[in-house]
């Protein structure tokens, strides 16, 4: 069974900051998925990666993919009180069926 | 678009009570999955669906069935509900490409007591 773990748990920090996730597979993903979650609603997508060593860029949240396909990171340029939220990655192993880590909930402060 | 919709929102239930929770989705998508989110935990998948008629166990399956009768459909039933079903249940879909978009419902509390 694969597990994924996410680190930090919880974060805090004043807008403006820099800040980086980070998420370990015990095995390596098929196809990594970044999703955020607000209160009171579903996860939304933010970005799928599936090459070794790939980086992504979406406005300020920078992507990157391990070489060895079972880490990732997820860093953030000058948080926002509008990037509060529950940051999961998941691994997307057969188009429907996803494994989650236990998220990182993030807090930005004004 | 409506997307994903998921009825009820909210439910509490009685220890041993059925209840369906409904999931719809109108982008034809063949892909549906249930998960559920206990406090502060990522999603665990409990059900999923390749195509109507068609439905598979995920990793948390026990005390609760799917059935999947039309593209659009995919309900969740619980059988005889008990307090370590409490959570918060979402519905998903996608066009089954892997590494495709997955959209999810906007979740269905359940409290049992």
């Amino acid at each position: 069974t694969q597990l994924l773990e996410q680190s930090p748990q919880f974060l805090s920090i004043q807008e403006g900051e820099n800040l980086t996730v980070y998420c370990n597979s015990s095995s390596v993903f098929s196809s990594l998925q970044w999703y955020r979650q607000e209160p009171g609603e579903g996860p939304v997508l933010l970005v799928t990666v599936v090459t070794g060593g790939e980086v992504k860029k979406l406005k300020r949240l920078t992507f990157q993919f391990g070489d060895a396909r079972k880490d990732s990171s997820l860093h953030i340029t000058a948080a926002q009180p509008g990037d509060t939220g529950l940051y999961l990655c998941a691994d997307n192993n057969a188009g429907n069926m996803l494994t989650f880590g236990g998220g990182t909930r993030l807090m930005v402060k004004p | 678009n409506a997307g994903v919709t998921q009825t009820p929102k909210f439910q509490v239930l009685k220890t041993g009570q059925s209840m369906t929770l409904q999931c719809a989705q109108d982008m034809n998508h063949e892909y549906m999955s249930w998960y559920r989110q206990d406090p502060g935990m990522g999603l665990r998948l409990i059900h999923y669906s390749v195509g109507a008629g068609i439905t598979d166990q995920g990793e948390v399956p026990n005390g609760y069935n799917v059935s999947r009768s039309t593209t659009e459909d995919f309900p969740l039933r619980l059988l005889s509900a008990a307090p370590s079903q409490t959570s918060v249940y979402f519905c998903a879909s996608t066009d089954g490409i892997s590494g495709n978009t997955i959209y999810f419902g906007e979740g269905s509390w359940l409290t049992v007591v």
